[in-house]
């Protein structure tokens, strides 16, 4: 089971839109519609940003949104601005039962 | 309000045990899963484990099959990850989750419990 595949870093200014991917296999992210999005500061726990793919939990911006292709999911960040900045990271439920991240995003903001 | 509150801090030395504990308010404990998430310093999110407190019924993820025990006691509410002979390796943040609401996101976080390793 190893780790779904996320960019190290992404960087974008303020006002941009970015998009991180999350690619994993026919075993996870390409057998379930559970794929999450966390978002992550330092020092602080990961935040929920968005479930099953695309949906947004209660009090989540909607400059977050997420899709999903195959194997990969992608999380977009629209109208970016200085307190996206964070780490981000997409899991997924996989045919183990089990669950499995994504090896995270730095997301800077210009 | 929902909450879940880890125990605190710990130091301990190799080969020594340790149970750290996730105690659950303000929702229904044996309704939602329970998850287990490792972060070693200055690295990404890693899972662990799950468990069901209302069957007890747990999953370990590969990496961590044998190394560690997962378990809930739903009379109290709280859920335990235990280690029986603590590596300096096992030197990270550790956070419980929970799925309430949701069947597979985890929507509310503890705060966290760092564990330190070292002789």
């Amino acid at each position: 089971q190893s780790a779904l595949t996320q960019p190290a870093s992404l960087s974008g200014s303020p006002g941009q839109s970015i998009t991180i991917s999350c690619t994993g296999t026919s075993s996870d992210v390409g057998a379930y519609n559970y794929v999450s999005w966390y978002q992550q500061h330092p020092g602080k726990a990961p935040k929920l940003m968005i479930y099953d793919v695309s949906n947004r939990p209660s009090g989540v911006s909607n400059r977050f949104s997420g899709s999903k292709s195959g194997n990969t999911a992608s999380l977009t960040i629209s109208g970016l601005q200085a307190e996206d900045e964070a780490d981000y990271y997409c899991t997924s439920f996989t045919s183990s039962g089990t669950y499995v991240f994504g090896t995270g995003t730095q997301v800077t903001v210009l | 309000e929902v909450q879940l509150v880890q125990s605190g801090a710990e130091v301990k030395k190799p080969g020594e045990s340790l149970k750290i504990s996730c105690k659950g308010s303000g929702y229904s404990f044996t309704t939602y899963w329970i998850g287990w998430v490792r972060q070693m310093p200055g690295k990404g999110l890693e899972w662990m484990g799950i468990i069901n407190p209302g069957d007890s019924d747990t999953r370990y993820s590969p990496s961590f099959q044998g190394q560690v025990t997962i378990s809930a006691d739903k009379s109290i509410s709280t859920a335990h990850l235990q280690w029986i002979s603590l590596k300096a390796s096992d030197t990270a943040m550790y956070y419980c989750a929970s799925a309430i609401g949701y069947r597979s996101a985890w929507s509310y976080w503890g705060q966290g419990t760092l564990v330190t390793v070292s002789s």
